[in-house]
């Protein structure tokens, strides 16, 4: 079946580090969507990419397109507290409406 | 422009019964989706409606139903609920049907099933 390899699954870091994680899949992608979810909340839609090779930036956040269309990256530059919760990739892949997910990245910043 | 909206928030049933939960999707958007969010299993889709017929089917038992209104706004319904169906269920909706595909969830459902 149509999977999204999500890593890492959970990640510990000190206040003000950056952060890296990556989803991955066999399929090739139309669409590529990252979220963050914080405790008892739906996810927040943080960044759309459409392009392969697309790169684009909300605020301390970066994201990009694989050129291969089968993969994802977002990062986190100088991470605060708030930056703490559950991030999640989705993507379209070609030919298919419905999204997929990945099984999300946690987040735990030390102070 | 306001979000989507769920409710309830929080439901507590009792197995055997059954439960249905709204969602009004942002204005304008026509695709309303519905998933189940558990800590083991994650973000498993449901269901996608777009103007009135489901379009999309997730891998649930018949027991998991849903609808969709002229006005956009969607009802998804769990007949004869399990302890396995607690969970947190997610509405998204999106404007368009193709091309863009962006998502926008609601705050969820809490379902307990005791």
């Amino acid at each position: 079946g149509q999977q999204l390899n999500q890593s890492p699954q959970s990640m510990f870091i000190q206040e003000g580090e950056d952060v890296s994680m990556n989803c991955t899949s066999s399929s090739i992608f139309n669409t590529w969507l990252w979220y963050k979810q914080d405790p008892g909340e739906g996810p927040v839609l943080l960044i759309a990419l459409y392009k392969a090779g697309e790169l684009t930036s909300n605020g301390r956040l970066t994201a990009q397109f694989g050129i291969t269309r089968k993969d994802s990256f977002l990062n986190i530059s100088a991470s605060i507290p708030s930056d703490v919760g559950i991030y999640f990739c989705a993507g379209r892949i070609q030919g298919a409406q419905k999204l997929v997910f990945g099984q999300g990245t946690r987040l735990t910043i030390n102070p | 422009k306001a979000g989507v909206t769920q409710t309830p928030r929080y439901l507590i049933k009792t197995r055997g019964q059954q439960v249905t939960l709204s969602c009004s999707p942002i204005s304008g958007h026509r695709s309303v989706s519905w998933y189940q969010q558990t800590p083991g299993q994650g973000l498993q889709f449901l269901f996608e409606y777009f103007s009135e017929t489901q379009r999309n089917k997730g891998n649930f038992p018949g027991r998991f139903s849903g609808r969709q209104f002229s006005n956009s706004r969607s009802e998804m319904n769990v007949s004869t609920l399990e302890l396995g169906d607690s969970a947190l269920y997610l509405c998204a909706s999106s404007f368009v049907d193709r091309g863009p595909y962006e998502q926008y969830f609601g705050p969820g459902t809490r379902l307990t099933v005791t």
